[in-house]
């Protein structure tokens, strides 16, 4: 099983560009997530999904949008980069009864922003 | 006050000894509670989870839980240079469908 994969691994972006992280899974999870990382720091939830056309915001969501138009995918886009954004992304999927579970996460997309 | 806080370390021990990591979290509400190991460079993986209060152990890591105190630690035993990581408290919060992070403890097991 591929788990959670994440494209790009790396991309350098110029102020005022945008991009698209991809994450799909491959396990059926219903929920699904999107955290960043800042050096030395922890993770910071950007948005999550409890299913396919459901997405709600986490801590750190502004400058950021997602959609979940089926229970694989979770693309994370970024409008107009700032230098702020740069840092690791990383994400999650749970298989969720109830009490959230286990995050399993996906490698990461290393983002700098110059 | 943030909602899980943790001492970010580092935290250094000697090979064999017992590591104590500790956090705190301010949502009374919570239900369960992680710890994750993330290596330098890597994303984090699950290593214990626990629900109710009192001790949960697997192999050499021991959980502990007191919802009175808002209190949860990791003990490992033996530890080894293996262990090196940085160990992020998470907590389930704001409901049952996000998952709050700590700032992580850096731990260094010196050989």
């Amino acid at each position: 099983n591929a788990g959670v994969t994440q494209t790009p691994k790396f991309r350098i972006l110029k102020i005022g560009q945008s991009m698209t992280l991809q994450c799909t899974q491959d396990m059926n999870h219903n929920y699904m997530y999107w955290y960043r990382q800042d050096p030395g720091m922890g993770l910071k939830l950007i948005y999550y999904s409890v299913g396919a056309g459901i997405t709600d915001k986490g801590e750190v969501p502004n400058g950021y949008n997602v959609s979940r138009s089926t229970t694989e995918d979770f693309p994370l886009r970024l409008e107009l980069a700032a230098p702020s954004q740069t840092s690791v992304y990383f994400c999650a999927s749970s298989y969720v009864q109830g009490v959230v579970g286990e995050l399993f996460f996906g490698e990461g997309s290393r983002l700098t922003v110059l | 006050q943030k909602e899980v806080e943790q001492n970010s370390g580092p935290l250094s021990v000697p090979e064999g000894a017992i590591a104590s990591l500790n956090c705190t979290y301010s949502d009374r509400g919570s239900q369960s509670f992680f710890w994750y190991r993330q290596y330098s460079g890597k994303s984090p993986e699950l290593i214990m989870f626990i629900y109710s209060n009192g001790d949960k152990e697997d192999g050499r890591f021991t959980a502990q839980l007191n919802k009175a105190s808002q209190y949860v630690s990791l003990l490992i035993r033996d530890s080894q240079p293996s262990d090196s990581a940085t160990y992020l408290c998470a907590v389930n919060s704001g409901g049952y469908q996000k998952v709050t992070f700590g700032t992580g403890t850096k731990l260094q097991v010196i050989p």
